[in-house]
């Protein structure tokens, strides 16, 4: 059984559209995270939500909206789309103790803007 | 700004040999994690380290944190070429982590 998954895993769409990544985790963590990893590798925080609570929101154009609708799942809408946009988005979960604890990653969305 | 910094960016060995990756960050962590990313895949956990602990151990990986040097290690002995990934560190705070950019790990047969 797949822990962490999105969909869809690639999406190639033109500049101004909007799309939606979902991400559902079926390991009963109380956190889940999206991260933007770019053409250099680099991967960035971008929100974490806490049982359905938004706790962290990095430095992040608000044409990118989350909504968690449960614990299981963090959706990302992405408003007007640039072709800066075209990254790998990861979705990942963990628990919350101390601090962040072992991350759960999903496969990734390749998004291409065109 | 960016928490942990892997060095070397890259690095090649062969089969058999070890593989030493280090991590250095800035401030106060709560943990240390490591994760390795196959081509084109999802980030895998490897290990945690917490900030009381010195040194740790997973099979043929050996993780070393030195909280006075805020710096880690990640040994990975008798390299085998199913180790070639990018390898990242990832510092945990209160609410965050935060990841390096990566060392590219080559083993050749």
């Amino acid at each position: 059984d797949t822990a962490v998954s999105q969909t869809p895993k690639y999406l190639v769409t033109q500049m101004g559209n909007d799309k939606s990544i979902k991400c559902e985790q079926n390991l009963g963590h109380d956190t889940m995270y999206w991260y933007k990893q770019d053409s250099k590798k680099f991967l960035k925080i971008m929100f974490s939500y806490n049982n359905k609570e938004l706790i962290i929101n990095e430095t992040v154009p608000n044409r990118f909206s989350p909504k968690s609708p449960d614990k299981a799942h963090l959706n990302l809408h992405i408003n007007s789309l640039e072709l800066g946009d075209s990254a790998v988005y990861f979705c990942a979960s963990s628990q919350l103790l101390a601090g962040p604890e072992t991350q759960y990653f999903g496969p990734g969305t390749r998004l291409l803007v065109l | 700004s960016q928490q942990g910094e892997e060095d070397p960016q890259a690095l090649s060995i062969q089969e058999g040999e070890n593989a030493t990756m280090n991590c250095s960050y800035k401030t106060s962590i709560n943990n240390l994690q490591w994760y390795r990313q196959n081509s084109g895949r999802g980030l895998v956990h490897l290990i945690l380290i917490r900030s009381n602990e010195r040194e740790k151990h997973s099979g043929r990986l050996r993780v070393t944190l030195d909280t006075s040097k805020k710096s880690s290690s990640l040994l990975i002995t008798a390299s085998r070429a199913a180790d070639t990934a990018s390898y990242f560190c990832a510092t945990a705070t209160y609410s965050t982590l935060t990841f390096g950019k990566g060392t590219m790990l080559l083993v050749s047969p």
